[in-house]
């Protein structure tokens, strides 16, 4: 089972800033299989990446996500003050078949 | 406008069943693979359970296999989950969720979610 790591659990940041989250998988996942999710209190989770780097439909581009192997970064350029959620990494394997993060809570500093 | 909306949440007693229902609008029901995934009180989002487009395939997550089966009508846009011999870690919101189709093949990420649907599992 590939478990993965998020880092670190809270960051603290000011709008404007950037942000660098991590995601680190206990063995390689394939880079199209990596995602990102943004979630706010009481809200359901919302797609920012799939594919380790592609942005989802209507995500605007300073969000961002790289890596490859075990290590995959989502990158916030700017932060605004809609941002400050909690970000989710996820990726898909034979068993179990899809395994979240257990999550980075961005606040505001 | 695309919309995943869920039902059928509430409390049940250790033992019990409850059946979750999801009624999808505004895209091809039929064409999408579609999830459950569940979130308990301040924790973080676990999987469980998948549907292919036309119910064929079917997976589950190792803590609720034997015990949930997930099925769907596309004929009526529904997803739906039966829950049986509930535990008290079994106390979560639950999500359905579309799987992602890109240039008509499916992608291992999440697109559409709906708001959620409390399952409290108590005596």
């Amino acid at each position: 089972e590939i478990v993965l790591t998020q880092s670190p659990g809270t960051l603290s940041l000011s709008p404007g800033e950037r942000a660098t989250l991590s995601c680190r998988a206990s063995q390689s996942v394939d880079s199209t299989y990596l995602a990102w999710y943004q979630q706010k209190p009481g809200q359901a989770p919302r797609l920012l990446i799939y594919g380790a780097s592609i942005r989802a439909t209507g995500i605007p581009d300073r969000f961002s996500g790289s890596g490859s192997g075990t290590d995959f970064t989502l990158t916030i350029s700017r932060l605004e003050p809609e941002d400050f959620a909690v970000y989710y990494c996820q990726q898909y394997d034979i068993s179990p078949l899809y395994t979240f993060g257990q999550g980075t809570k961005l606040e505001i500093k | 406008e695309v919309q995943l909306v869920e039902s059928g949440g509430g409390l049940v007693q250790p033992g019990g069943s409850l059946r979750l229902s999801c009624e999808a609008s505004g895209f091809t029901f039929s064409s999408y693979w579609m999830h459950w995934v569940r979130q308990a009180p301040g924790k973080g989002l676990v999987w469980v359970s998948r549907i292919n487009s036309d119910g064929s395939s079917r997976s589950y997550a190792d803590s609720v296999k034997g015990r949930f089966t997930i099925s769907r009508d596309n004929a009526k846009t529904m997803l739906y989950l039966q829950m049986n011999s509930l535990r008290a870690e079994d106390t979560a919101v639950y999500y359905c969720a579309r799987e992602i189709r890109i240039s008509g093949s499916t992608k291992p990420a999440f697109d559409i979610w709906g708001q959620g649907t409390m399952v409290t599992v108590a005596s």
